[in-house]
């Protein structure tokens, strides 16, 4: 059975700085992997989704990294900004388009 | 407007009783997805549908019933609510590498 794990649980940092979210994953054999946020209340929105043969995927101060064979993904935050205060989930994608979700890592960006 | 609905966005009900959560998407896509979402276990799959009429379950489906007679609907019902199914409901569906997720249902039983 897949498990996502997602680590650290909470960070805060001072705006202007750079982070990285780290995901790690059990079972190799997986199709993509992307990344969400989701904000208080809200719905998931797709950040980026990296296929399997890809090792990385930017979309502005994003960057997100898989390698397959460690089980590990990283979503980098370039420059971090108030505005990215949120809550950030890795899923995995299985057969059939099913996705496994870790538990998220809740950000707080502070001005 | 396009896009992919969840009703009703608030529910609270008494243990026993059935409820009904819906869901409906615009783009016609294939793939429906149910998700719950609980502090601590990110979202888990319920059941999900790669088409009309073929449904299927995920990773917690006790306690829940699915439909799909039509590609735009696919809606979840709990047939004797529990308190433990107090959670926040999603629904998603894709086409291709991209999945697409509802606003959520907070549902509470008490």
């Amino acid at each position: 059975k897949q498990e996502v794990t997602q680590i650290p649980a909470a960070l805060s940092v001072p705006e202007g700085e750079n982070l990285v979210l780290n995901c790690s994953f059990t079972d190799s054999a997986i199709y993509n992997l992307q990344w969400f946020r989701q904000d208080p209340g809200k719905g998931l929105t797709s950040l980026l989704l990296i296929q399997s043969s890809q090792r990385e995927q930017t979309s502005g101060r994003l960057n997100a990294s898989l390698d397959k064979s460690s089980g590990r993904s990283t979503l980098y935050i370039a420059a971090s900004q108030p505005g990215d205060s949120a809550t950030y989930l890795c899923a995995v994608w299985e057969y059939g388009n099913k996705l496994v979700f870790g538990a998220g890592t809740i950000l707080r960006v502070k001005s | 407007d396009a896009g992919i609905t969840q009703s009703p966005r608030y529910k609270i009900t008494e243990t026993g009783r059935q409820v009904t959560l819906m869901c409906h998407q615009t783009w016609s896509h294939s793939y429906m997805f149910w998700y719950r979402q609980d502090l601590g276990h990110g979202l888990r799959l319920i059941y999900y549908s790669a088409a009309a009429d073929i449904t299927d379950k995920g990773e917690v489906p006790d306690g829940y019933v699915v439909s799909r007679s039509k590609t735009e609907n696919f809606p979840l019902t709990l047939e004797s609510a529990t308190r433990s199914q107090t959670s926040v409901y999603f629904c998603a569906s894709s086409r291709g590498d991209t999945q697409y997720f509802g606003p959520g249902t907070r549902l509470t039983v008490l």
